[in-house]
């Protein structure tokens, strides 16, 4: 069972680039988040989606978008990448919204803006 | 605002105990988590604490005590396995994960 999948593992793009970050589950949550995380800060929740085709925002979802076609995927996309934004995020998944469901996570996407 | 505290980084020795607090300021709580992460790699699910008292699992433990917005996390019979970043994360009212920084745990032999 691979559980969360994401990719690419690390990535190197140029400002105002556009970058999507792929993340995948084979475990059927209904919910699935994106968090960014850098060094002295707490995970910081980007987008979120409590099931297929329903997303909402996050504690910072400026200059990022996310979809939910589908139970399993739900990508992320930079549309134009600041330096800012570089990070490492982390693609989550639980099989319940409200409840005491943890949180399975990808192994991260590193990610440097320059 | 939201907060939540937790020392920045600690130390222990191979085979000691460990007590890794965590306070918190949240609108609502729905729980309390623990998390580890080794250098480098994803968070891994430890513990949820939602009343009042001790969970043990193993040779660890997770404390809640909501009317002092406080947890600890504690190790015990510590193995240099245990070097890693634990992370506080509170449920709030909306049922959104509140986290902390993270404790780095350093163990020395």
């Amino acid at each position: 069972i691979a559980g969360i999948t994401q990719a690419p593992t690390s990535q190197i793009l140029a400002a105002g680039r556009r970058m999507t970050l792929r993340c995948t589950q084979d475990m059927r949550h209904n919910a699935m988040y994106w968090y960014r995380q850098d060094l002295g800060l707490g995970l910081r929740l980007i987008h979120y989606s409590n099931t297929a085709g329903t997303t909402g925002k996050g504690e910072v979802p400026d200059g990022y978008s996310v979809s939910r076609a589908n139970t399993d995927d739900f990508p992320l996309t930079l549309a134009s990448a600041v330096p800012s934004q570089t990070s490492v995020y982390f693609c989550a998944s639980s099989d319940s919204t409200g409840t005491s469901g943890e949180l399975f996570f990808g192994e991260g996407s590193r990610l440097t803006v320059l | 605002g939201q907060n939540i505290d937790q020392p920045t980084e600690m130390t222990a020795t191979e085979g000691a105990i460990v007590q890794i607090n965590c306070t918190y300021q949240t609108s609502g709580f729905n729980g309390l988590f623990w998390y580890q992460q080794h250098a480098g790699e994803a968070p891994t699910f430890l513990s949820y604490n939602v009343l009042d008292g001790l969970e043990e699992k193993g040779r660890f433990s997770s404390f809640l005590s909501r009317s002092k917005g406080y947890s600890y996390l504690l190790l015990k019979e510590l193995q240099m396995k245990d070097s890693a970043s634990y992370l506080c994360a509170v449920m709030d009212s909306n049922y959104q994960l509140i986290w902390g920084a993270g404790t780095k745990l350093i163990i020395k032999p």
